[in-house]
């Protein structure tokens, strides 16, 4: 059983702060991971795709991967309370010709005013 | 990405009756899939919508129940059958675009909640 795992939260920092998001993952042979957003009431938004071991910055965002020790993050700089949100992590293996995607429970993170 | 639409947006529906739901998308895709979403859960797969073919249903799914037709590249329907109020929920349905060509990216639609009384 492919498992992804992600802390619940919910995570509080206070605007303008790092906000560290992480996840693990159980195959050994995922190739894809991303990260979405996703707001009270809303569908999940893709925000974060990366595909090799190291950093992938975008703006604010800024996804990290380890395959060696099965780990992807998620950073979030100068956090606002408008990146309060679910973040859910995905990760994606080869699987029976094609891909599957499974999705973690989502983090939910507060950024307190 | 896709702009991808889903109909209706809400509904509240009684017990033992069906409901369809729509998702239609503005370019043609290959994959196209259905989740379901309950309060403060993640996402849950119901089935992959195959162009042409039978969906591929998960475990816990099934044909009778949540029955899906795909006639094209750019439409899907699921349908949620003899409803009772533990099918309230959220259905989702999300489309793979090729981002790389090592992996798809999915985009999901807005989304439909159904409450079932």
């Amino acid at each position: 059983q492919k498992e992804v795992e992600q802390n619940s939260g919910p995570l509080s920092v206070p605007e303008g702060a790092i906000a560290s998001l992480n996840c693990t993952y159980s195959d050994r042979g995922s190739q894809s991971f991303f990260w979405y957003r996703q707001y009270s009431g809303k569908s999940p938004e893709l925000i974060m795709s990366i595909y090799s071991n190291g950093d992938k910055e975008d703006g604010r965002f800024t996804a990290q991967l380890n395959k060696a020790s099965q780990y992807v993050s998620l950073l979030i700089r100068d956090s606002q309370p408008s990146d309060s949100a679910t973040y859910l992590c995905a990760v994606s293996s080869l699987w029976g010709g094609g891909f599957k995607t499974i999705f973690g429970a989502g983090t939910r993170l507060f950024v307190k005013a | 990405s896709a702009v991808i639409s889903q109909k209706p947006s809400r509904d509240i529906c009684q017990r033992g009756t069906s409901l369809t739901i729509q998702c239609q998308v503005d370019s043609q895709v290959t994959m196209m899939f259905w989740y379901r979403q309950q309060p403060g859960q993640s996402l849950t797969l119901i089935a992959t919508a195959n162009q042409g073919s039978e969906a591929t249903y998960e475990s816990g799914f099934v044909i009778d129940k949540f029955p899906i037709s795909r006639p094209n590249l750019t439409f899907s329907t699921l349908t949620v059958s003899n409803m009772s109020p533990e099918d309230s929920s959220i259905y989702l349905c999300s489309v793979e675009l090729d981002g790389t060509g090592v992996s798809y990216e999915q985009y999901f639609g807005p989304g439909t909640r159904l409450t079932v009384t």
